[in-house]
């Protein structure tokens, strides 16, 4: 069956660490996204992609980078990890644009 | 820009009592509105779209353009519906990014 997954499940972190958390899906779906999700915030979008070599800012992108080399992955980068980066991240994917998501498991990321 | 509102964080109610999860949104286009559902230690999953129309675990929505909402509806909670309830908008043209309202804990009691 075709599925989303991330990895690792759990990550803890310093300060400062580069930090790359994985997203790979075998639906074939042009579209990927990354949520962080936090208490009183909800689910919010980090970068989202349509297709190969395609990367676009969601709305709490700072401190993010994405890739999108195949379309299977789309691996989440923090440059430079920071407290307030600490969170549950969701990728999810989409055949179209309308199409509901599918979300992976999350990634519980603690940062030190 | 395109805004979920879910005014309440947490809703408790009793077996068998009717719940309402509120929803109200605002955006200039024709939206498209979905539920989504967290239960406990599982992922995210759809629970229901407006364009569908259709009953799910036996919760509805109905898209009101009057009032922006598309509040959650089930007449007789159960104890396996709590859970976390995310309401979630699609804009239309080129850009179509699902925006999510804060979600709602909702607990189903005994």
């Amino acid at each position: 069956d075709a599925e989303i997954t991330q990895s690792p499940r759990h990550k803890i972190t310093e300060t400062g660490r580069q930090v790359t958390l994985a997203c790979h899906q075998t639906w074939n779906h042009n579209n990927m996204f990354w949520y962080r999700q936090d208490l009183g915030h909800g689910l919010r979008l980090i970068h989202y992609s349509y297709g190969v070599h395609d990367t676009n800012k969601g709305e709490v992108s700072d401190g993010y980078s994405v890739s999108r080399s195949n379309t299977e992955d789309l691996p989440l980068t923090l440059e430079s990890a920071a407290s307030s980066q600490t969170s549950v991240y969701f990728c999810a994917s989409s055949d179209r644009g309308n199409s509901p998501l599918h979300f992976g498991n999350g990634t519980r990321l603690t940062v030190t | 820009a395109q805004r979920v509102t879910q005014p309440e964080k947490l809703l408790s109610v009793f077996k068998g009592a009717p719940v309402e999860l509120k929803c109200n949104y605002s955006y200039s286009g024709s939206p498209e509105l979905f539920w989504y559902v967290q239960y406990s230690r599982q992922r995210l999953q759809l629970l229901l779209r407006h364009i569908s129309r259709e009953s799910i675990k036996g919760f509805t929505a109905d898209l009101n353009k009057g009032e922006t909402s598309f509040h959650l509806k089930k007449p007789f909670a159960q104890e396996e519906d709590s859970a976390m309830y995310y309401c979630a908008l699609i804009s239309s043209g080129s850009a179509r990014q699902l925006t999510f309202g804060s979600g709602t804990q909702l607990t189903v009691l005994p």
